[in-house]
């Protein structure tokens, strides 16, 4: 078993669509939890940041850690044909420096 | 600069010869690392740099990987006697050490091994 599961999609949806993406994970030790999104040919940018469990919400996303299941999630409300890319998520032990653990991303496409 | 600078953004080589990809950080980010992306894959992480602690080497696949980083700026990826499974997007990143998951990216390096 991966430590990171994360369905690659892709995912499509019609604008204006709720969109959710998830990750499951197996190591409990994680305790940093992230979303990156990724455009074609781009290097990752960070979206979202949360520490352990608990809802973080910014703008038109939410992120979700749920660590009794090792679920997250984010959810994109109101999707735009923008927010079409390849979305990561990552996660991190609690240590005094950490390498990150991605997810293998979900391909997102919102169409017009 | 603003952000991450990688170059070249593309290479192709041949089989057998060394490559370098070069990485130069956000300034003041003292923390450095490589990351490498396959078709279909994740990040894979590579090599870690942190001030001028020991680098964390852990992730190189093999002996024909190196890294260094000279100054605590720029960092060089050095890939001797390619193979084809070297092909791959090859990513840089930097953070604040205080903010281990911020990282910011590079567009990263396409490297092609003919």
């Amino acid at each position: 078993q991966k430590e990171v599961e994360q369905d690659p999609g892709p995912l499509s949806v019609p604008e204006g669509a709720i969109v959710s993406l998830n990750c499951t994970y197996s190591n409990s030790a994680f305790q940093y939890f992230m979303w990156y999104r990724q455009y074609s040919r781009k290097g990752p940018e960070l979206l979202m940041y949360t520490y352990s469990s608990g809802n973080k919400e910014d703008g038109r996303f939410t992120a979700q850690v749920d660590k009794s299941s090792k679920y997250i999630s984010l959810f994109i409300r109101d999707s735009q044909p923008s927010d079409s890319a390849t979305y990561l998520c990552a996660m991190s032990h609690l240590s005094g420096y950490s390498t990150l653990t991605f997810g293998k991303g979900t391909m997102l496409l919102v169409s017009p | 600069g603003a952000g991450v600078s990688q170059s070249p953004s593309n290479k192709v080589t041949e089989k057998g010869k060394d490559v370098e990809l070069r990485c130069d950080p956000i300034s003041g980010h003292t923390a450095l690392y490589w990351y490498r992306q396959s078709l279909g894959q994740g990040l894979e992480f590579l090599i870690y740099f942190q001030g001028n602690s020991a680098p964390d080497k852990s992730g190189l696949p093999s002996d024909r990987f190196s890294a260094e980083r000279t100054g605590g700026s720029v960092s060089t990826l050095t890939i001797q006697r390619t193979q084809q499974e070297d092909s791959a997007v090859y990513l840089c990143a930097s953070s604040l050490v205080t903010q281990g998951g911020t990282l910011f990216f590079g567009s990263g390096t396409q490297l092609s091994v003919l």
